[in-house]
């Protein structure tokens, strides 16, 4: 199972920043944050990834609460390319054959 | 260009056939994965390779099998014992098992009736 809770929708307008929430109340201090997002029929696109630092690149931020027990990716400067499905994944760095585990993420839809 | 190539885009199948889902890379990654996903549904891991001649089932292999004869190649056969195949199957690879970013294939979509 997911050890992740997102909302299933959110709805966001062009040009407007994009706050999405995961809430990882039960992650393990060996555990990082990922996040990726999938266009529709399209393969997942890795966005970023943290462990209690906040990040950010070219793509977006990711805010880790002090607790780590939830996080926030915040696409600052939406367009309508960014509508997706967003999946909030943890997953401990050192434990090898640990693949993804993808939930049902939540859908972004941005509008003009 | 490097990246994960999967073949065909759509698959069409007849109830009882087998059938083979192409995936190969020309990333250099030792670690490659196939997912299921269904419609509305998040991925759920079939099986993964860390190294050539060597895979491990995830957690959903039941009615599919692959091999991994070359580091480039990792093909998924959907068997006719899998119950209820038709689905939009995804490959991807990355450097090892531990590693933080997994590239995903354009995916293939699977017909059986």
């Amino acid at each position: 199972d997911a050890k992740t809770t997102q909302p299933p929708s959110m709805d966001c307008a062009e040009g407007r920043a994009a706050n999405l929430p995961c809430n990882h109340s039960t992650i393990s201090g060996n555990e990082y944050v990922y996040w990726y997002r999938q266009i529709h029929s399209q393969g997942p696109q890795y966005i970023i990834h943290g462990l209690k630092n906040n990040e950010t690149n070219e793509m977006a931020s990711l805010i880790i609460t002090e607790d780590r027990k939830s996080s926030t990716l915040i696409l600052p400067h939406a367009t309508l390319r960014d509508t997706a499905v967003y999946y909030c994944i943890v997953r401990p760095s050192n434990q090898a054959g640990t693949a993804l585990i993808f939930g049902k993420g939540t859908t972004l839809s941005v509008s003009s | 260009d490097g990246g994960i190539t999967q073949s065909p885009k759509y698959l069409f199948r007849k109830e009882g056939q087998n059938v083979t889902l192409s995936c190969e890379q020309n990333l250099n990654h030792d670690a490659m994965y196939w997912y299921r996903q269904d419609p509305g549904q998040g991925l759920r891991l079939i099986y993964y390779s860390q190294i050539v001649n060597d895979f491990q089932k995830g957690d959903i292999a039941e009615g599919y099998s692959v091999s991994r004869e070359k580091k480039e190649s990792f093909p998924l056969t959907v068997t006719s014992a899998q119950k209820n195949p038709t689905a939009f199957y995804l490959c991807a690879s990355s450097i090892n098992l531990s590693a933080y970013e997994q590239y995903f294939g354009p995916g293939t979509r699977l017909t059986v009736t």
